[in-house]
């Protein structure tokens, strides 16, 4: 139940093009969705995040899309740039406590030109 | 953004030596720090929880006896993987977890790869 399901494993997306990646969740008490940008080598750096009580949050060229009856959400990169290649990681926790990350299992993202 | 500093990005140490990794909280109190292992091209898993002034709370598995976490301060966790053998080699990340009024965020640690020979 602390599951959090992502996909696709990898993809490769041409420059200006969006790219979408999902994720599933299963534990109804989460109520906090990340998500995390990691190039090679680094730590993830915090992209983005939403709570259940929206929908849809946006910031620059990344949107989340969040369905909580389906428990599924997703990141949209608009006009995605070569920089962007890195891999990407969503997550949830549920606040309150330690706010323990449960982590999707990563999509690595290519951005061709 | 808050940041968190990691040290060293990297150590090569041989078997049977122990390894002190260090995550500090550089502009913010971090009463909670996390500690993570990632292997190539996989997933982070959560290794323990560390609570500034109290013991860590270990995830299933992870062997507290050789993986010591003290976080003897709001702002520095370490993590000590005492005598390492080359299994123990992996990609190890901390975090810190932020509080900006009723919001909490998580900030990572740049990683430090640990190769033992």
């Amino acid at each position: 139940q602390q599951q959090v399901k992502q996909s696709p494993q990898s993809l490769i997306v041409q420059k200006g093009g969006i790219s979408i990646i999902n994720c599933a969740y299963e534990n109804t008490a989460f109520d906090y969705f990340p998500w995390y940008q990691q190039f090679p080598g680094k730590g993830p750096a915090l992209l983005i995040a939403i709570r259940p009580d929206v929908s849809e949050k946006k910031e620059g060229r990344f949107t989340i899309s969040f369905n909580k009856s389906a428990k599924q959400f997703s990141l949209h990169i608009m006009d995605s740039q070569p920089g962007d290649s890195a891999t990407y990681f969503c997550a949830a926790s549920s606040t309150g406590g330690y706010q323990k990350v449960t982590f999707g299992t990563g999509t690595k993202l290519q951005v061709i030109p | 953004g808050a940041v968190v500093s990691q040290h060293p990005s990297w150590v090569i140490c041989k078997s049977g030596t122990s390894v002190k990794i260090e995550c500090r909280s550089l502009d913010f109190q971090a009463t909670t720090m996390f500690w993570y292992r990632q292997f190539p091209k996989q997933s982070l898993m959560l290794m323990a929880t560390s609570n500034e002034g109290s013991k860590a709370t270990y995830e299933q598995g992870v062997e507290k006896d050789k993986f010591l976490i003290n976080h003897a301060s709001l702002t520095l966790s370490t993590l000590t993987v005492t005598s390492a053998h080359p299994e123990d080699s992996s990609f190890y990340i901390c975090s810190a977890r932020y509080r900006d009024g009723p919001n909490e965020k998580l900030f990572f640690g740049s990683g430090t790869q640990l190769s033992v020979l």
